[in-house]
């Protein structure tokens, strides 16, 4: 199956988004998501309901409902400027990413 | 410290094969499902394929199945990604992956190694 994402988003220095994503996988298996900044490898910022890993700051937050799970950053940096994917596991084993959202920090 | 380096990478014709290793340390790499994930030049994450702790199950994405096989080696700490009939969409940047298994989420990537499928 797809997982749905809006390609683009902005948001302004210090405001509040969220992004989000639908599929669904999302209905029967946990959502995760990733940030990526060029020429990177994608880092892990939050997994399960809303867990983040050790050194992911606490203004990244993740909620879950029905086939649709979000990621919301709470006083957007600059920092933050990347593209963000969501990922599940799929039925038959397989796992599936998102196409990814570009966030823009203006 | 979790590392993961991927090598392997590189240019190859159309129908080529070529095959990716990525080396595991900081952890006890036979606890974990591991998986490959690839992104082509200027595209998103596409997953392709995963190997269970013990390797007794293997999963591909639709588009490898069949041309591609994962395999680790739990005593090298070592993980394998074999390409055959490689196409030009083939082409990216291939990662490993180490997964986690209560939730699913990939906790730890490697940097990549870039393949490229051209004639």
């Amino acid at each position: 199956s797809e997982l749905t994402q809006d390609p683009a988003v902005s948001v302004s220095l210090g405001q509040t988004v969220t992004i989000t994503c639908q599929g669904d996988s999302l209905r029967s298996y946990y959502g995760s998501w990733y940030q990526q900044k060029p020429g990177q490898a994608p880092v892990l910022v939050i997994y399960g309901q809303n867990n983040r890993p050790s050194g992911i700051p606490d203004r990244f937050s993740g909620s879950s409902s029905g086939d649709t799970i979000s990621l919301t950053i709470t006083g957007a940096q600059t920092e933050d400027e990347a593209d963000y994917y969501c990922n599940s596991r799929d039925t038959g084993g397989q796992r599936v990413f998102g196409g990814g959202t570009k966030l823009t920090v203006l | 410290e979790v590392q993961l380096v991927e090598s392997g990478g590189g240019l190859v014709k159309p129908g080529g094969s070529l095959r990716l290793s990525c080396a595991a340390s900081g952890f006890t790499f036979s606890s974990n499902t591991m998986n490959w994930v690839r992104q082509a030049p200027g595209k998103g994450l596409e997953w392709v394929s995963s190997i269970s702790s013990g390797s007794s199950y293997m999963f591909f994405a639709d588009s490898v199945k069949g041309r591609f096989t994962i395999s680790r080696d739990n005593a090298q700490n070592s993980l394998s990604l074999q390409m055959n009939s490689l196409r030009v969409e083939d082409t990216g940047v291939y990662f490993c992956a180490r997964e986690r298994d209560q939730y699913g989420e990939f906790d730890y990537w490697g940097q990549g190694t870039l393949v490229t499928v051209s004639s």
